[in-house]
C-alpha cells in the first residue's frame, strides 16, 4: 500500500535559519506530491504540490522537488520566521483510474518551532 | 463561499451519546471526503463522496459511523455511541474533478474537534 514517511519533529529553528523537512514515500503508481500545513487549532492548508517526476513546488518561500528516483519530496526553505511555526505534513495521492477515487495518504506530520 | 466549512467546531459529549457533524464544501465541488486525526497524527482517510454517492468506506469507519450526502451538497457524519476512542479531530475537504483527472487539490476545512468524555 501507499505510506509517507516524514522526519520527526519538533524542529526548532532560529528566526532567518534555514529549514529542511524529509520526506520519503511508498507508492505502487505515479502519485502527485503534497505539501499541507496545519497552525495551531486549525485545519489543513495546502502549502504546495508537484504532480510529475521533477516538478517543483513553491509558496510562500518554501520549495520541495519531486524526486522519483529517491521516492523523495523534502521541504526546504531558505529563512523561516516566526510565523511558519506549524505542523507540517506531507502526502501523496494515486494517479486516478477510471471507476475509482483517489484519495491522500499523509505522513505523521512534522512540528515546526521557530523561535527569535 | 471561500472554502469548507463545517460545524461544530469544538463538541464536547459522554461517552454514550450520540454526534452529529455537518460539512458545507467549496460550492460547485463534487467531491467530498472525511478525515479523522488524532493528536500526534496525521489524517487518515474515513469515507468519500462523489456527489451523493458514497463510493468508498475506510476500514476505520465502524458501524457506528455513517456519513450521508442527501443531495450532493453538504455532508453529515454522524457517530452512534460515542467511545473515548472516538475523540479527534473529524476534518471534511472537497474538490473537484472527474475520473481522469489528477493532482487536482483537495481543499480541506478548519475540522470538528470531538472529545468524548
Amino acid at each position: 500500500g501507499n505510506s509517507v514517511t516524514q522526519m520527526e519533529g519538533p524542529v526548532t529553528l532560529s528566526e532567518e535559519a534555514f529549514l529542511t523537512i524529509n520526506c520519503t514515500y511508498t507508492a505502487t503508481g505515479y502519485p502527485s506530491l503534497f505539501w499541507y500545513v496545519q497552525y495551531p487549532g486549525e485545519g489543513l492548508q495546502l502549502l504546495l504540490k508537484a504532480t510529475k517526476a521533477d516538478d517543483k513546488g513553491s509558496n510562500k518561500g518554501f520549495e520541495a522537488t519531486y524526486r522519483k528516483e529517491t521516492t523523495s519530496f523534502h521541504l526546504e526553505k531558505g529563512s523561516v520566521q516566526v510565523s511558519d511555526s506549524a505542523v507540517y505534513f506531507c502526502a501523496l495521492r494515486e494517479r486516478e483510474t477510471t471507476g475509482t477515487a483517489s484519495k491522500l495518504t499523509f505522513g505523521t506530520g512534522t512540528r515546526l518551532q521557530v523561535t527569535l | 463561499d471561500t472554502g469548507v466549512s463545517q460545524d461544530p467546531r469544538h463538541k464536547i459529549t459522554k461517552r454514550g451519546q450520540n454526534v452529529t457533524f455537518r460539512c458545507d464544501p467549496i460550492s460547485e465541488h463534487n467531491r467530498l471526503y472525511w478525515y479523522r486525526q488524532t493528536l500526534g497524527q496525521g489524517p487518515e482517510f474515513l469515507t468519500y463522496f462523489q456527489n451523493e454517492a458514497q463510493l468508498e468506506k475506510s476500514r476505520l469507519l465502524s458501524d457506528r459511523f455513517s456519513a450521508e450526502r442527501p443531495k450532493g451538497s453538504f455532508s453529515t457524519l454522524e457517530i452512534q455511541r460515542t467511545e473515548q476512542g472516538d475523540s479527534a479531530m473529524y476534518l471534511c475537504a472537497s474538490s473537484f474533478g472527474g475520473w481522469t483527472l489528477s493532482g487536482n487539490t483537495i481543499y480541506f476545512g478548519e475540522g470538528s474537534w470531538l472529545t468524548v468524555v
